[in-house]
């Protein structure tokens, strides 16, 4: 059964950069597309993009100037970056596997509060 | 950006009792050459990952109990919830994966 976990630094300063990874177990990263969601503190979530089984990559138009996703196969890793951040960026960051040919996700990781301060 | 709206924010059921949140698109979320509407359905409790319940509008995932069903084509769409449970008091979001990817606001659903 896959398994996620995000990690990284859970406070950010800003105009700093955000940077996150996400550890798969249990399968491998050779198949699926894998996304990063966020959810800002009693709000619902936001989609931020995704990484292919080959490389290619999406964003949220809202997000794209700021976001990159980049993966490392042989580790079962991808991680995101968020440049420039602010307080409207602070929230839980998921990382998850999407369903195979849809949008939709499953499984999710267990979420990672980061906060944007100083 | 596909707006996806949810109503109503939040409703309260006795157990046992049926349970129905609503998810209006902004623009049809339906692709014709397949006849399939992108749009998923989540829940979730207090402190875990949103848990995806159904695809493509009405594919129930597995293991989900079978008194959760979704409808809907388009741009209007239902969750219902036959005969609530204590363990169905969670949040649900829709989320549309037709272009890009955006959700709902969420509708809290509580035991009366």
């Amino acid at each position: 059964q896959v398994h996620l976990q995000e990690s990284g630094p859970g406070l950010v300063k800003p105009s700093e950069t955000l940077s996150l990874t996400c550890t798969v177990s249990g399968g491998s990263m050779t198949s699926h597309f894998w996304s990063w969601i966020r959810q800002p503190p009693g709000m619902g979530p936001e989609w931020i993009g995704f990484i292919s089984h080959t490389g290619n990559t999406g964003y949220n138009p809202s997000l794209k100037s700021r976001v990159s996703i980049s993966r490392d196969t042989p580790k079962n890793e991808f991680s995101l970056k968020l440049t420039s951040v602010t307080a409207a960026d602070t929230a839980v960051y998921y990382c998850a596997r999407d369903r195979y040919g849809s949008g939709s996700s499953s499984p999710w990781g267990q979420g990672m509060l980061v906060t944007v301060s100083s | 950006d596909t707006v996806m709206t949810q109503s109503p924010d939040s409703l309260a059921v006795s157990l046992g009792e049926r349970a129905t949140i609503d998810c209006k698109a902004s623009r049809s979320i339906l692709y014709s050459p397949n006849n399939k509407s992108y749009l998923a359905w989540y829940q979730q409790k207090p402190g875990q990952p949103p848990k995806l319940l159904i695809s493509w509008a009405s594919a129930r995932e597995s293991g989900v109990p079978d008194r959760f069903s979704g409808s809907g084509s388009g741009t209007d769409f239902t969750l219902t919830i036959t005969s609530l449970q204590a363990e169905d008091v969670a949040v649900y979001y829709c989320q549309q994966y037709y272009n890009t990817r955006t959700f709902g606001q969420g509708t809290k659903v509580e035991i009366k």
